[in-house]
């Protein structure tokens, strides 16, 4: 089956435009996740939607970042302004059954935020 | 809140020799623990998990037991290859919180031949 699919890969921006990231999560998943993960860093958590609902979104930087699920299946998040401590790689993960926690998560394969 | 540590890295073996990557969390509830793997211009991928304590978890070769007694998740490989060399993350997901995880800071491992 097809992994999960992000798009771009690797985008550079000056500080205070806006970039828009997308994610197509593997076929038939009900939970997608968006994080962040800083060079050195663990990933962290952004937002995560159950099938088009926001099921926790505590640490997303509301003032700047946004997201959605359209039609619960593909997801933008978008970055308005960028800050330079927005570059990181952003991670999108998909997992197939809502609230089972053993669920495994599936990873794509990043797209990398460079801030100048 | 939730947190996971990990041994801090690099981490550099020769080839064949006994690895340990140490994971200890705090968590409020009851977690499922995990161990991601992430090679070199690769995404992350599960290497393998365990969803309650003394569950043993294990996959090509690696082994981790959940140990509630410690909170630890301890990764162990009796031989490891060059093949092996890449970041490693511990994660747990609480069984209260529909999915959320937590993620360590990863450990950087390099085998040489």
């Amino acid at each position: 089956e097809a992994g999960v699919a992000q798009s771009p890969r690797y985008k550079i921006i000056e500080k205070r435009q806006s970039v828009a990231f997308w994610c197509n999560p593997i076929s038939g998943h009900a939970t997608l996740y968006w994080y962040q993960q800083i060079l050195g860093q663990g990933p962290k958590l952004l937002i995560q939607f159950q099938n088009n609902g926001v099921v926790d979104d505590s640490q997303l930087p509301k003032d700047r970042f946004s997201a959605e699920r359209l039609k619960g299946v593909d997801s933008t998040l978008k970055i308005q302004p960028a800050k330079l401590e927005d570059s990181a790689v952003y991670l999108c993960a998909s997992s197939q059954n809502p609230g089972a926690n053993q669920e495994t998560q599936y990873f794509g394969p990043g797209t990398r935020l460079l801030v100048l | 809140g939730n947190s996971v540590t990990q041994m801090e890295g690099p981490v550099t073996l020769s080839e064949e020799a006994f690895l340990t990557i140490n994971c200890t969390y705090t968590a409020t509830g009851y977690p499922s623990l995990f161990w991601y793997v992430q090679y070199p211009g690769e995404g992350l991928q599960l290497l393998l998990k365990a969803t309650k304590a003394d569950d043993k978890g294990s996959n090509k070769g690696f082994e981790a037991t959940y140990r509630k007694e410690t909170t630890s998740f301890h990764l162990e490989k009796g031989s490891v290859q060059v093949s092996d060399s890449a970041v490693y993350f511990c994660a747990l997901i609480l069984n209260t919180n529909a999915g959320k995880s937590t993620f360590g800071d990863g450990t950087t491992l390099t085998v040489k031949p």
